[in-house]
């Protein structure tokens, strides 16, 4: 158990629609990330926040937001979902925002677009 | 941040070491290798990181060739709880090196017994 939780666990519904992922992180970490992992692309990095604040952005749509709120868990919002959306999301979190040792993963959210 | 290459795949016996291997021709001198994996499904997992010395841990051993263009990670005594994917990661760590963690296809480790 990595300390770091994710709701819900699974997640199934229809195209257009729209979903909210949520994570919160280990007990003093600062920094959550969020990862997209599907079968065709691999894990890939979506954005990044640092007590509150947005730092880094990876491969996310327009369609895709998230938000660190200041009691630092953090919402993945996806919308006008499309089939190619379906995958594994991970959030991640850390103590300091540059430390990839210091990466905790979160069991994951399965997103089902059906 | 330099680009790795690693076997899409191996096998190895329960209770042998297993000799993970990374490509890293391009690295830079101030770039770590770290490895993480990912056991089926579940969260990627921290295993091990150094710049240019050997490293070892409870987990596994890390050994840096000394031009640092490639890396093996050491499982000593593999169990059937190491097959997962294996992730080789080159990164600079600087505290102005924000996101842009870049995870590639890794290695699928199938431990048999």
């Amino acid at each position: 158990d990595s300390g770091v939780t994710q709701t819900p666990k699974h997640l199934i519904t229809a195209t257009g629609q729209r979903v909210t992922l949520r994570c919160s992180p280990r007990s003093g970490d600062l920094s959550v990330y969020w990862y997209q992992q599907s079968l065709d692309q691999g894990l890939q990095f979506l954005i990044q926040y640092y007590n509150g604040e947005e730092r880094a952005k990876g491969n996310i749509l327009e369609r895709f937001s998230a938000q660190q709120f200041p009691d630092l868990h953090s919402e993945l919002n996806l919308s006008s979902l499309e089939l190619g959306d379906s995958a594994l999301y991970f959030c991640a979190s850390s103590v300091v925002g540059w430390g990839l040792n210091e990466q905790f993963f979160g069991p994951g959210t399965r997103l089902t677009v059906l | 941040d330099a680009k790795t290459t690693q076997p899409t795949s191996m096998d190895c016996a329960e209770g042998r070491a297993a000799n993970l291997p990374c490509n890293h021709s391009t690295i830079s001198g101030n770039e770590y290798v770290y490895w993480y994996r990912q056991i089926h499904s579940q969260g990627p997992q921290y295993i091990i990181h150094g710049l240019k010395n050997n490293e070892t841990n409870e987990m596994a051993s890390l050994i840096i060739t000394e031009d640092r263009k490639s890396s093996t990670l050491i499982l000593p005594h593999a169990t059937l709880r190491d097959t997962a994917v294996y992730y080789c990661i080159v990164r600079v760590e600087r505290t102005d090196s924000w996101g842009k963690f870049q995870f590639g296809a890794g290695t699928q480790v199938v431990v048999t017994p």
